[in-house]
């Protein structure tokens, strides 16, 4: 079982839909989580970033972590083409591990 | 701000031909990483340095990749020889404390193709 599981997509959606992306851990020792977002030919940026459980939102990004079910994801609220791009998840308790990515397309 | 730079963007070589990649990381940031990163594959770490000690190299291949940061700034990773296997990007990334945290920003790679 690998320790970062996230489900490689493609995902393709139309412009204003909500998207959500998903990641599961074996690993209880992370603590901080966090969503980068990578454009084609580009190095991942960081896009959200929690420490421990609970919410958080920044502008029409919500991520959420669940610690109890070892899960976390992160919503797209009102996509719009310039999401479309590689969500990486990753996930840090000292040593930080990244999930394979969801390429997400966002279609006007 | 400047960002974490790298060269080459791209690099196509023969297997058995070796290949160095270098990267300059934020001002002032101790933590410097460089990854590797397979097409369709998150990234997996090479190697991390705190200044210019090494922290963990344990899923380097040691017979083949060396990496090293001089002066605690700048840094260099080779391949000698390569193989087939090591086509992928390369990725730099710094931080001003260590991984805990989870605050890297990347360099835009080095794409290494080995025919």
């Amino acid at each position: 079982q690998k320790e970062v599981e996230q489900d490689p997509g493609p995902l393709s959606v139309p412009e204003g839909a909500i998207v959500s992306l998903n990641c599961t851990y074996s690993n209880s020792a992370f603590q901080y989580f966090m969503w980068y977002r990578q454009y084609s030919r580009k190095g991942p940026e960081l896009l959200m970033y929690t420490y421990s459980s609970g919410n958080k939102e920044d502008g029409r990004f919500t991520a959420q972590v669940d610690k109890s079910s070892k899960y976390i994801s992160l919503f797209i609220r009102d996509s719009q083409p310039s999401d479309s791009a590689t969500y990486l998840c990753a996930m840090s308790g000292g040593d930080m591990r990244f999930g394979a990515g969801t390429r997400l397309t966002v279609k006007p | 701000e400047a960002g974490v730079a790298q060269s080459p963007r791209y690099k196509i070589i023969e297997k058995r031909q070796s290949v160095a990649f270098w990267c300059n990381p934020i001002s002032g940031h101790a933590t410097l990483y460089w990854y590797q990163q397979i097409l369709g594959q998150g990234p997996k770490l090479l190697i991390q340095f705190q200044n210019n000690g090494v922290v963990d190299d344990s899923q380097l291949p040691k017979d083949r990749f060396s990496a090293e940061r001089l002066k605690g700034v700048d840094s260099t990773l080779k391949i000698q020889p390569a193989k087939l296997e090591d086509s992928a990007v390369y990725l730099c990334a710094s931080s001003l404390v260590g991984p805990s945290t989870g605050e890297l920003f990347f360099g835009e790679g080095s794409r290494l193709t080995v025919l």
